[in-house]
């Protein structure tokens, strides 16, 4: 089973600064098989992210994804009010089919 | 508009049992492979289990092995989740998710089930 872990735990920044979060993978991962979702309080998790890169529809270019292998990246250029929030890492694999990271809170330093 | 809509949450003892439900609407439901995923109190998401378009493919998390069943009914747009033998473990909220490709690109507002005594 791969194992996710996100760093890091918490994020405490300013609106208007770069947000880069780090998803690490245990094995290697398909670029394709990798995802982004954020999660509001109260509220369901959003696709942000697929194939590692990939926006999902209605994302703001402000999100971005990247890496490949056991390293992925998860970049918010400038942070905007609304983009306080947690976020989840997932991965696709055989068995099981999907596990999730642990998450990384960013909030309003 | 693609929408999933939880429902059949609610409070249960230890031991008992509980049926979910996801109803799904303005897509073809049985083109998709869907999934259940749950939240405890202040967790992190936990995928629970997968079932394929045409149930011929089902995948349990080993902490529900043996104890949830996961069904669907094409023919109503609808997902289930029996769930026996709870424990005070699996209280979560739980959402259901269209499963697209290698990700959930849908996702229900979710339904609370909570096991205490």
């Amino acid at each position: 089973e791969i194992v996710l872990t996100q760093s890091p735990g918490t994020l405490s920044l300013s609106p208007g600064e770069r947000a880069t979060l780090s998803c690490r993978a245990s094995q290697s991962v398909g670029s394709s098989h990798l995802a982004w979702y954020q999660q509001k309080p109260g509220q369901a998790p959003r696709l942000l992210i697929y194939g590692a890169s990939s926006r999902a529809t209605g994302i703001p270019d402000r999100f971005s994804g990247s890496g490949s292998g056991t390293d992925f990246t998860l970049t918010i250029s400038r942070l905007e009010p609304e983009d306080f929030a947690v976020y989840y890492c997932q991965q696709y694999g055989s068995s099981p089919p999907l596990t999730f990271g642990g998450g990384t809170k960013v909030e309003i330093k | 508009e693609v929408q999933l809509v939880e429902s059949g949450g609610g409070l249960v003892q230890p031991g008992g049992s509980l049926r979910l439900s996801c109803a799904a609407s303005a897509f073809t439901f049985s083109s998709y492979s869907m999934n259940w995923v749950r939240q405890a109190p202040g967790k992190g998401l936990e995928w629970v289990s997968h079932i394929s378009s045409g149930s011929s493919t089902i995948y349990y998390a080993d902490s529900v092995k043996g104890r949830f069943t996961i069904s669907r009914d094409n023919a109503k747009n609808s997902l289930s989740l029996q769930m026996n033998s709870l424990r005070a473990e699996d209280t979560a909220v739980y959402y259901c998710g269209r499963f697209y490709n290698y990700y959930i690109d849908v996702w229900g507002k979710g339904t609370t089930v909570t096991v205490s005594s």
